[in-house]
Formats: structure tokens, C-alpha cells, sequence
């Protein structure tokens, strides 16, 4: 069983259009991040979340930690082919020096 | 600076043989971990050293052993490769930058057991 489960695990879309990714648990984490994963490549951090509630803007990207640090989300305005790619998400449990990767949620932007 | 460098890149086994995944950052990292990355499974974590001279279990070390050979280099050493160890193999460090362990990631190793 997955400690982090991403909904959708796939999208495709638009250009243009709006969209939000999920990354759900059952357990609270301490810390929850974000990367993007282009094909042939090694994942890249997107951004940080730490305090439950917390809102972070990135550009055209908005990600939310839960109130009460067990889910997030990532939302995507007005999306670009750019943002084509695998978004996963990373939690770390208190006191722990490892992350538990989420499912991952693979993103196709149309032109 | 070149963060985090694997190699080789691609590779292609028998069942049975052995290899030796490199990995090498040069970002002064305290912590290094090893990755595989499956379809549907995201990244789930082979081994782990949060400093130089430890190593710790992950998720799914069966079949794998590690070397902390300093604290530039981690390697990671299938000493029988099988089949359902085909898969994309990632090398990341993390810094202990507060306490959230941000990971920087490696290019990959494609690796194919027949």
C-alpha cells in the first residue's frame, strides 16, 4: 500500500485550461514537497509546504497543505505545454531523514 | 557544479549477472538515498545514508546492497539481477536544510534484466 495516493494518476488537457492534482494520506507529515519530472530525467523540486493551511505561489502554480497535514494540492492555472510532465508528491514523517513519494500524476498539455 | 551525476546511464543485464550503479554529488550533501522508479509506483526508496559511514533499509532493499564510500559517492551493487529488478534507477542527496530534506536528483539508470 501507498503511503501518499495522487489523484488523477493521468491528464490530459488543454492549453489554457485550469487544473488541480491531489496527493492524498491517512498519516500527517511533517513537511510535504513537490517535484516535476520530465521524461528521461531525474525529478525537480517544485517547492516546500510545512505549516498546516499553508498556501505557496510559484508562477502559475498554487500549492495548499492541509489543515491538518495529511493531504495537499497543486493547482495550475491557464496551463501550458511547458507544464507537460510528472508531478509527485513527497512527504516526511516527523523525526524521519527519508521522504515517502506519492503514485505521481503524469500532465499533458495540448497545444 | 555538476549536483548529482549517475552512471552508467542505460545498461542491459542476464539474469545472474552483477553491476555496480555509480552515484556522486558534489553539493557537500550529508544525506544520500537510492531510488527505483516503476510504472504507476512512483519512486519508492532501495537504500539510504543519512551520513557519511551509515546506511539504512528503504521500502524494497531486497536484492540490492549499498557502499557510503565517502561523502561524495553512493553506490548501489545488484550482486544477481533478475528480471523484476528492470526498472529506472535514481541517486538523490539531500542537505539537512532545516528539516525538510529537499532532495536533488540524478539523471538516471535505465536498466534492462532479461
Amino acid at each position: 500500500t501507498q503511503l501518499l495516493e495522487q489523484s488523477p494518476q493521468f491528464l490530459s488537457i488543454q492549453e489554457g485550461e485550469n487544473l488541480t492534482v491531489y496527493c492524498n494520506s491517512s498519516s500527517v507529515f511533517s513537511s510535504l514537497q513537490w517535484y516535476r519530472q520530465e521524461p528521461g530525467e531525474g525529478p525537480v523540486l517544485l517547492v516546500t509546504v510545512v505549516t498546516g493551511g499553508e498556501v505557496k505561489k510559484l508562477k502559475r502554480l498554487t500549492f495548499q497543505f492541509g489543515d491538518a497535514r495529511k493531504d495537499s494540492s497543486l493547482h495550475i492555472t491557464a496551463a501550458q505545454p511547458g507544464d507537460t510532465g510528472l508531478y509527485l508528491c513527497a512527504g516526511r514523517q516527523t523525526g524521519a531523514n527519508n521522504l515517502f513519494f506519492g503514485t505521481g500524476t503524469r500532465l499533458t498539455v495540448i497545444p | 557544479n555538476a549536483g548529482v551525476t549517475q552512471t552508467p546511464k542505460f545498461q542491459v543485464l542476464k539474469t545472474g549477472q552483477s553491476m555496480t550503479l555509480q552515484c556522486a554529488q558534489d553539493m557537500n550533501h550529508n544525506s544520500m538515498y537510492w531510488y527505483r522508479q516503476d510504472p504507476g509506483m512512483g519512486l519508492r526508496l532501495i537504500y539510504y545514508s543519512a551520513s557519511e559511514g551509515t546506511t539504512d533499509k528503504g521500502e524494497v532493499p531486497n536484492g540490492y546492497n549499498v557502499s557510503r564510500l565517502n561523502k561524495r559517492e553512493f553506490s548501489l551493487r545488484l550482486e544477481s539481477a533478475a528480471p523484476s529488478q528492470t526498472s529506472v534507477y535514481f541517486c538523490a542527496s539531500s542537505a539537512r536544510q532545516g528539516s525538510n530534506y529537499e532532495q536533488y536528483f540524478g539523471p538516471g539508470t535505465r536498466l534492462t534484466v532479461t
